[in-house]
């Protein structure tokens, strides 16, 4: 069976230090792979997705980048924090079947800059 | 640009009743729409995918609907348990593309 796991569950960091978010997938090959934030009384947050190794898509202009150095390793990132990066971010995958692409989430990480 | 809209913002229901979550979206084209829980301070879990070509499916109390030519699709929980307390996220995926457009969810309690 599939398992997605992400790490750290939470985290506290200063504003202007670095960040590296990672999320790993188990039980299946070449799957989209999707980072969302989640704020505080809002909705998810598209910021990144990957259909393949190396393969990052920007949804939204940010302080973050991503990375996808395994097939199934993806990565979250960042040089200088930002008080506004505070949330919940969740690390998701997908795969293309004739019954649609269901996603999948992982237990996220809940990040708060101080 | 695509939209996701659900309403009410949150409900408050007595254990036992039958009750409907909306959920609307402003593009008809669309490739999947999923409906997902989340409990506080947790990921989310799928309770049902609906390809655009399917008007609803099934899981145990749980029923959605989508009519995509009016935008939208409801979630129908039978028979209320406390346990069914969490918030209700509905998520389109736009035809075309990988990725979900999320609603900002229905805050639901089930008072024992």
């Amino acid at each position: 069976s599939q398992t997605i796991h992400q790490w750290p569950a939470t985290l506290v960091q200063p504003v202007g230090s670095p960040l590296s978010l990672e999320c790993t997938v188990e039980g299946t090959s070449n799957p989209n792979l999707y980072w969302y934030r989640q704020a505080a009384g809002r909705g998810l947050q598209l910021l990144f997705y990957s259909v393949g190794i190396g393969q990052i898509s920007s949804e939204v202009p940010q302080n973050l980048s991503a990375s996808r150095p395994q097939d199934r390793q993806f990565i979250l990132s960042s040089k200088k924090l930002l008080l506004s990066d505070s949330g919940f971010y969740l690390c998701a995958w997908s795969v293309p079947t004739s019954g649609g692409e269901t996603q999948y989430f992982g237990p996220g990480t809940r990040l708060l800059v101080l | 640009k695509q939209e996701v809209t659900q309403i009410p913002a949150a409900l408050s229901v007595p254990e036992g009743e039958n009750l409907v979550l909306n959920c609307s979206f402003t593009d008809s084209a669309i490739y999947n729409l999923q409906w997902f829980r989340q409990d506080p301070g947790k990921g989310l879990t799928s309770l049902l995918l609906i390809q655009s070509s399917q008007r609803e499916q099934t899981s145990g109390r749980l029923n959605a609907s989508l009519d995509k030519s009016s935008g939208r699709s409801t979630l129908y929980i039978a028979a209320s348990q406390p346990g069914d307390s969490a918030t209700y996220l509905c998520a389109v995926s736009p035809s075309g593309t990988y990725k979900y457009i999320f609603g900002t969810g229905t805050r639901l309690k089930v008072l024992a």
